[in-house]
């Protein structure tokens, strides 16, 4: 199993510019997770979906961020416009079903908005 | 509403004593608890997990936890530390259903030689 895909695995851009981070979850999973983990804050949930449907977007920090999952096996986390603020380390998680069940790490995306 | 608190974000043990990483949960149900290990440039991975049953767990690498109830604690140990062991741990709580995945601050664990 090739586990959780992410890319890129680097992105450094500047204040302004439009970010798309992308996962690709394990295949037969139906929940999709996307965190955000800085030194300041921590892990933090931004977003899931389950069945491709977003469930609980409370964590999405403002509205230049969003969050899409079109189908099974891609999601995306948009930033637009950036802000050095969100300079931090994206993850994307995917789980067989219910919440309660073991959450699969990708290897993450490192973000610097300069 | 669920919460988990992690006491120590920073812990140092010496190679081959004991590992200790606290960890209390909040939660209006029976929870399902779960520890979560990070090591460096890596994401999380599962270590160990408690849904029902027997309230002492094993999970990979030697580690283990126990779910006490009335001390609301799903602490986490392990007999004698490995260098390798070095890594951020998080103790993570959900109410199940629907309910999302809380991860606490997570602990830095330093394994000095």
């Amino acid at each position: 199993d090739a586990g959780v895909i992410q890319s890129p695995r680097h992105e450094v851009t500047e204040m302004g510019q439009e970010v798309t981070l992308r996962c690709k979850p394990i295949s037969g999973h139906n929940s999709l997770f996307w965190y955000r983990q800085t030194m300041m804050r921590g892990l933090e949930l931004l977003i899931y979906f389950n069945n491709n449907v977003p469930i609980d977007d409370s964590g999405m920090p403002e509205d230049r961020f969003s969050a899409k999952m079109p189908n099974a096996s891609f999601s995306t986390l948009k930033i637009q416009p950036s802000e050095p603020r969100d300079s931090a380390v994206y993850f994307c998680a995917s789980s067989p079903g219910h919440l309660q069940e073991t959450q699969y790490f990708g290897p993450g995306t490192r973000l610097l908005v300069l | 509403a669920q919460s988990v608190t992690q006491l120590g974000s920073h812990v140092s043990v010496s190679e081959g004593a004991l590992v200790l990483l606290r960890c209390n949960y909040s939660s209006s149900v029976p929870p399902y608890l779960f520890w979560y290990v990070q090591y460096p440039n890596q994401g999380l991975q599962l270590l160990l997990k408690y849904t029902t049953g027997a309230t002492l767990v094993k999970g990979i690498n030697g580690f283990e936890a126990e779910f006490k109830k009335s001390e609301t604690s799903f602490h986490l140990t392990k007999p004698s530390a490995h260098m390798s062991d070095a890594a951020e741990y998080f103790c993570a709580v959900s109410d199940g259903g629907y309910q999302k995945v809380t991860f606490g601050t997570g602990t830095k664990l330093q394994v000095i030689p």
